[in-house]
């Protein structure tokens, strides 16, 4: 069955550092999103991402935090400049589409971050 | 205000009994779609169910079930025969709109964590 894959599946970096975290959506899927959750916290929405596009964001994906399809198939986010309060799971999600169709999102495993 | 709200934020059920999770929402879209996800203690997000609003039959998935009732707004997950291997957190989340651009970014509530008695 088709999934969602992140890598890595820990990342530790210090304050200041840019990170970048990857998925890679399944295949026949065009929308696709970032979520995070802060440990113990509820799943917030960062972003979502259609035809190579920024179709809408949340107010935490200001402007440290950047996302790019470089390729077919990986789908990127970037944290320029690594805060304390960034460290949380990070998720990947993608959905078929377009409207009318599978409406489901599937979730990557994610990325925990931890930024000392 | 919340729009998913959850409020067990722990539920404790024994092996084999049927357990039901609430989760009320709040939209005032017409269109508008509802989900539960599974997150056991390795992180994972496992997609269980989803229920359109203009679904007219409640959604049902091998032992999960949603019942979802529109004019209380609420979708309450049901799991039958509970096994031990349903310890988890419960996450109910709703897809609004896709209106002005949106792509239907989900909503999630806090969580309901499950634990299964022997």
């Amino acid at each position: 069955e088709p999934e969602v894959t992140q890598t890595p599946s820990h990342q530790v970096t210090q304050m200041g550092q840019e990170v970048i975290l990857r998925c890679v959506p399944i295949s026949n899927h065009l929308y696709f999103y970032w979520y995070r959750q802060i440990l113990g916290q509820k799943v917030e929405f960062l972003v979502s991402f259609y035809n190579n596009e920024i179709s809408e964001k949340s107010e935490i994906f200001d402007d440290q935090f950047s996302v790019e399809r470089p390729d077919g198939s990986n789908f990127t986010l970037k944290i320029r400049s690594t805060k304390l309060e960034d460290s949380a799971m990070y998720f990947c999600a993608s959905r078929q589409g377009p409207f009318g169709t599978s409406d489901t999102q599937y979730f990557g495993p994610g990325t925990r971050l931890t930024v000392l | 205000a919340q729009k998913i709200t959850q409020t067990q934020p722990g539920m404790f059920v024994q092996e084999k009994e049927a357990v039901t999770l609430d989760c009320t929402y709040d939209t005032s879209d017409q269109s508008y779609g509802l989900f539960w996800y599974k997150q056991p203690s390795s992180g994972e997000m496992i997609f269980l169910i989803y229920q359109g609003s203009y679904d007219e039959q409640n959604a049902t998935e091998g032992r999960y079930s949603l019942n979802f009732q529109k004019a209380r707004k609420s979708a309450n997950l049901v799991i039958s025969a509970s096994q031990l291997g349903d310890s988890a957190m419960y996450f109910c989340a709703m897809r609004e709109g896709f209106y002005g651009g949106s792509q239907g970014n989900l909503i999630f509530g806090k969580g309901t964590k499950l634990s299964v008695k022997p």
